[in-house]
């Protein structure tokens, strides 16, 4: 069965340095994994997906992802955070195989101090 | 992507009575899910709702409580029904591909007094 794992409630970071929210994953082929944010009050966006090709996929906002396949691993990165980059974000994690539904994990909590 | 707008985007129900919950998307989607979401929590899958044919509902859920429609590739509802204070959360409808990138609704936030 597949899964997804986001050990950090909560990360908090200074203004200016780079961040780092982590994600590790379990599914039985090569997944198709995602990170989602979530500003208060609103729905989820989509950020950056990793299917096959690069490890290293770009998103919005500055946002980038590393997929480590031995690590089974999918850490959501930005050199430089933004006080507005405080939200809450998801990691997700599809199985081709295993029909139409998303796994999602628990959030981490990004709060970024000026 | 896809824009996803949803309505009512909040009410208060008494218990006993029913919400349906409308999701409009502004392109044709293959796939729509309705979630289930408490503030600052992970999101729970209620179902998939599948275009001409019953939705597939997830462990847990079940189409007496929770009766899904799908009348075409750019909408749905979602009922919550005899609703209890149990049944206050936030719903989200999303659209999305078989790869599974979402597009996510703004929510409703239903609370059951």
């Amino acid at each position: 069965a597949q899964s997804v794992a986001q050990p950090e409630d909560q990360v908090n970071v200074a203004e200016g340095n780079p961040l780092t929210v982590k994600c590790t994953y379990s599914v039985s082929g090569n997944p198709y994994l995602f990170w989602y944010v979530q500003y208060p009050n609103r729905g989820l966006q989509f950020l950056l997906k990793y299917i096959t090709g690069d490890n290293l996929v770009k998103g919005s906002y500055g946002f980038e992802a590393e997929f480590n396949k031995s690590q089974t691993s999918f850490h959501l990165k930005k050199p430089s955070a933004l006080v507005s980059d405080s939200a809450l974000y998801f990691c997700a994690v599809k199985d081709p195989g295993g029909g139409f539904k998303t796994i999602f994990g628990a959030g981490t909590r990004l709060f970024v101090k000026a | 992507s896809a824009v996803i707008s949803q309505k009512p985007s909040r009410d208060i129900c008494q218990r006993g009575t029913s919400l349906t919950i409308q999701c409009q998307v502004d392109s044709q989607v293959t796939m729509m899910f309705w979630y289930r979401q408490q503030p600052g929590q992970s999101l729970t899958l209620i179902a998939t709702a599948n275009q001409g044919s019953e939705a597939t509902y997830e462990s847990g859920f079940v189409i007496d409580k929770f009766p899904i429609s799908r009348p075409n590739l750019t909408f749905s509802t979602l009922t919550v029904s005899n609703m209890s204070p149990e049944d206050s959360s936030i719903y989200l409808c999303s659209a999305g591909d078989s790869r599974g990138e979402q597009y996510f609704g703004p929510g409703t936030r239903l609370t059951v007094t």
